[in-house]
């Protein structure tokens, strides 16, 4: 257990489906990401959040809607996926410019599936 | 931006040292990461490199080298829960907090 916990841990939907991804850390830190990982490619990093505002979207399609309410929840809101879209969703917290360097804590992911 | 390259997959029996590279490309650097990640687990941290030079954790030990954009962690006495893929990520200085590039991953398998 890392203290970041991600709900569903599975998800399969159709294209014209709307679902949330959510995600809630429990130790205080004050940054939050979003990342996708397929097979065989790197984690991409689609979305960073310090202090509930949003400073980095790496030109993630508008699909892909993030909300932050508060420092220890995220959500990733999706509409109209394609099967592409299909993979792991990792959620990911830090204390941002302060605390370890270098270190992120990770929650065990969704598996989305897109029909 | 940002490009990291790691061999895709390496092989080695218990017991064993293996060694994982990762060389860099960024416009800004503040250093480097080394991430654990077990098949249909969460990444897990192992390491961070600021400064040239060898950290030692345990088995674990990783090495940077700020002027050839180069690192790599080296795992001694390998042993069969050591198996599971490894990313290096870039922390890059222009961005805010702990915003992270990782490479591809490497694959350990380890063989009785």
């Amino acid at each position: 257990e890392t203290g970041v916990t991600q709900t569903p841990r599975h998800l399969v939907m159709g294209m014209t489906n709307k679902k949330s991804l959510k995600c809630e850390q429990h130790l205080g830190h004050n940054a939050m990401y979003w990342y996708k990982q397929s097979a065989k490619k790197p984690l991409e990093l689609m979305f960073v959040y310090n202090f509930k505002e949003q400073t980095e979207n790496n030109s993630v399609p508008s699909r892909f809607s993030p909300e932050c309410p508060n420092s220890s929840h995220l959500f990733l809101h999706l509409h109209t996926l394609q099967p592409e879209d299909s993979a792991l969703y990792l959620c990911a917290s830090s204390l941002g410019t302060s605390g370890s360097p270098g270190e992120q804590f990770f929650g065990p992911g969704t598996r989305l599936t897109v029909l | 931006g940002q490009s990291l390259e790691q061999p895709s997959e390496v092989t080695a029996v218990e017991g064993a040292i293996v060694q994982i590279n990762c060389t860099y490309q960024t416009s800004g650097f503040y250093g480097l990461s080394w991430y654990q990640q077990h098949d249909g687990g969460a990444p897990t941290f192992l390491s961070y490199n600021a400064l040239d030079g060898l950290e030692e954790t345990g088995r674990f030990s990783s090495f940077l080298s700020r002027s050839d954009s180069y690192g790599y962690l080296l795992l001694q006495e390998l042993q069969m829960k050591d198996s599971a893929s490894y990313f290096c990520a870039v922390r890059d200085w222009q961005a805010a907090g702990n915003k992270l590039t990782f490479g591809g991953g490497t694959r350990v398998l380890v063989k009785p």
